[in-house]
C-alpha cells in the first residue's frame, strides 16, 4: 500500500465547475500536509498547506480529517488555468521528508 | 520567495557516461537538500537527503555508488549519475530546505530532464 494515495484521474470538467480531490495517507504520525500543483514538465509548486481546522484561499478549500487520515481539496469556479496535476504531500517531521501522492490530473475545458 | 536553481535544465548523454546535476539555493543557506526523481506519469520519489558537510542518506533501493551526492557548501549540492543507462532517463528535481528565524520551508528547483541514449 502506498503511503499517500490519490485518484489519478483525469478529471475533465467544464469551466466554472466545482471539483474535489481526495487523498489518504497511511502514516498516522504524519504532522503536516500540503497540496502542490505541478504543470507538465515543471517542478511542483506549493498551492496551500492543509490545517486541521480547514482552510480556504480564494477558490481553493483544503480539509484534513486526522481520524480518517484523509485530506481533500475543493476547487470552485474552475478556470482553464487550473489544468494541472495536483499532488497531495505529507511531511514526516523526522528528517523533514516530503512524501508525494501519485497526483490527480485536472483538465478544465472551455 | 526563495529561489532554487538547477543546472543543466536538460541533458542528453550516451549510455555509460556520467552526468552531473547542480542544485543551488540562490538567496538562502540550505543545510539540507533533497533529490527526487520523477518518471513519466508518476509522482516524485525521494532518492536521497543531502546534508551539508556529511554523507547523504539514500532511500531504499537507490544505489549510492551510482548516484553520487556531494553537498560541499550551504548553497550547493550536486548529483552525479554514474555510468548512466537508458533506464536512468528521468526528471530529476532537487529541493532545498530553508530553516531558522521562524522559517522552515522547502523550495523546489526547476528540474533537470535527463535522456540517456
Amino acid at each position: 500500500r502506498k503511503e499517500v494515495e490519490q485518484d489519478p484521474g483525469p478529471f475533465n470538467v467544464p469551466e466554472g465547475a466545482t471539483v474535489a480531490f481526495n487523498c489518504t495517507y497511511s502514516n498516522s504520525a504524519s504532522q503536516s500536509f500540503f497540496w502542490y500543483r505541478q504543470d507538465c514538465r515543471k517542478e511542483p509548486k506549493l498551492l496551500m498547506s492543509v490545517y486541521s481546522s480547514g482552510n480556504e484561499d480564494g477558490r481553493f478549500t483544503a480539509q484534513l480529517n486526522r481520524a480518517s487520515q484523509y485530506i481533500s481539496l475543493l476547487i470552485r469556479d474552475s478556470k482553464l488555468s487550473d489544468s494541472a496535476t495536483y499532488l497531495c504531500v505529507v511531511l514526516h517531521n523526522a528528517g523533514n521528508m516530503l512524501t508525494f501522492g501519485g497526483g490527480t490530473r485536472l483538465m478544465v475545458k472551455p | 520567495g526563495a529561489v532554487v536553481s538547477q543546472h543543466p535544465s536538460r541533458v542528453i548523454c550516451k549510455s555509460g557516461t556520467s552526468v552531473k546535476i547542480e542544485c543551488r539555493s540562490l538567496d538562502f543557506q540550505a543545510t539540507t537538500m533533497f533529490w527526487y526523481r520523477q518518471f513519466p506519469k508518476q509522482s516524485l520519489m525521494l532518492m536521497a537527503t543531502s546534508n551539508e558537510g556529511s554523507k547523504a542518506t539514500y532511500e531504499q533501493g537507490v544505489e549510492k555508488d551510482k548516484f553520487l551526492i556531494n553537498h560541499a557548501s550551504l548553497t550547493l549540492s550536486t548529483l552525479t549519475v554514474t555510468s548512466a543507462h537508458p533506464e536512468d532517463s528521468s526528471f530529476y528535481i532537487c529541493s532545498a530546505r530553508e530553516s531558522g528565524a521562524g522559517r522552515d520551508e522547502q523550495y523546489f528547483g526547476p528540474g533537470t530532464r535527463l535522456t540517456v541514449t
